[in-house]
């Protein structure tokens, strides 16, 4: 099966600085791979995702960037503000024919200093 | 309803008792899933469900059960709870090629 490794566990950075999370994974079949933010005691939410077809994805200050020959992924977020803090979970699937689940990465905790 | 619902929000369970988290959602999503989050450990998917009718095994499925009678309803059975089944519970739906939505999640402490 899938397995997601992602780094690093806990991320610090200033308030306005970049922060880069990055997540690999084993399946070569994989072509979906969304990026989850979750605030304490909240669900998941869906922030950005990227479909196998493409290299790189942007919305606003997120992006994601896929390497599929090296099999991994990268969430960028650029001029981070105190609402970026939360943990954020990478995660891959083979999106097409059944669906079996998206397999997690272990999740980043992004903190956000002022 | 809108979206995903999950019930109970929280449970105090005995250990040894029958307990079933309920998921229901109003997206028309074929596929259904549930997941397990644990401190350190991320999310596990426990049982999925591509269609009605339909179900199969994830990553940590023993100690639970799931079944898929209609597209809108994907129950989880926990037969006989022990106390390494606390966690937080994720519901999540998935359809249409918009990622997964996930349920605001069942709180389950087993005693």
């Amino acid at each position: 099966g899938e397995n997601v490794e992602q780094h690093p566990s806990t991320l610090s950075v200033q308030e306005g600085d970049s922060a880069v999370i990055k997540c690999t994974y084993s399946d070569s079949a994989s072509n979906y791979f969304p990026w989850y933010k979750q605030e304490l005691g909240k669900r998941p939410q869906l922030i950005i995702d990227i479909r196998s077809n493409v290299g790189e994805k942007k919305d606003q200050r997120i992006a994601v960037t896929l390497n599929k020959t090296a099999k991994h992924f990268s969430l960028h977020i650029t001029e981070t503000q105190p609402e970026d803090s939360a943990v954020y979970f990478c995660a891959a699937t083979y999106s097409g024919g059944g669906a079996d689940g998206l397999t997690f990465g272990k999740g980043t905790h992004l903190i956000i200093q002022p | 309803i809108a979206g995903i619902t999950q019930a109970p929000t929280s449970q105090i369970l005995a250990a040894g008792r029958r307990m079933t988290l309920r998921c229901t959602q109003d997206m028309r999503h074929n596929a259904m899933y549930w997941y397990r989050q644990d401190l350190g450990l991320g999310l596990r998917l426990i049982h999925y469900s591509n269609t009605a009718g339909t179900t199969g095994k994830g990553e940590v499925p023993d100690g639970y059960s799931v079944s898929r009678a209609n597209t809108d309803d994907f129950p989880l059975t926990l037969a006989s709870a022990v106390p390494s089944q606390t966690s937080v519970y994720f519901c999540a739906s998935s359809g249409g090629g918009r990622g997964y939505t996930f349920g605001s999640g069942t709180r389950l402490t087993v005693v």
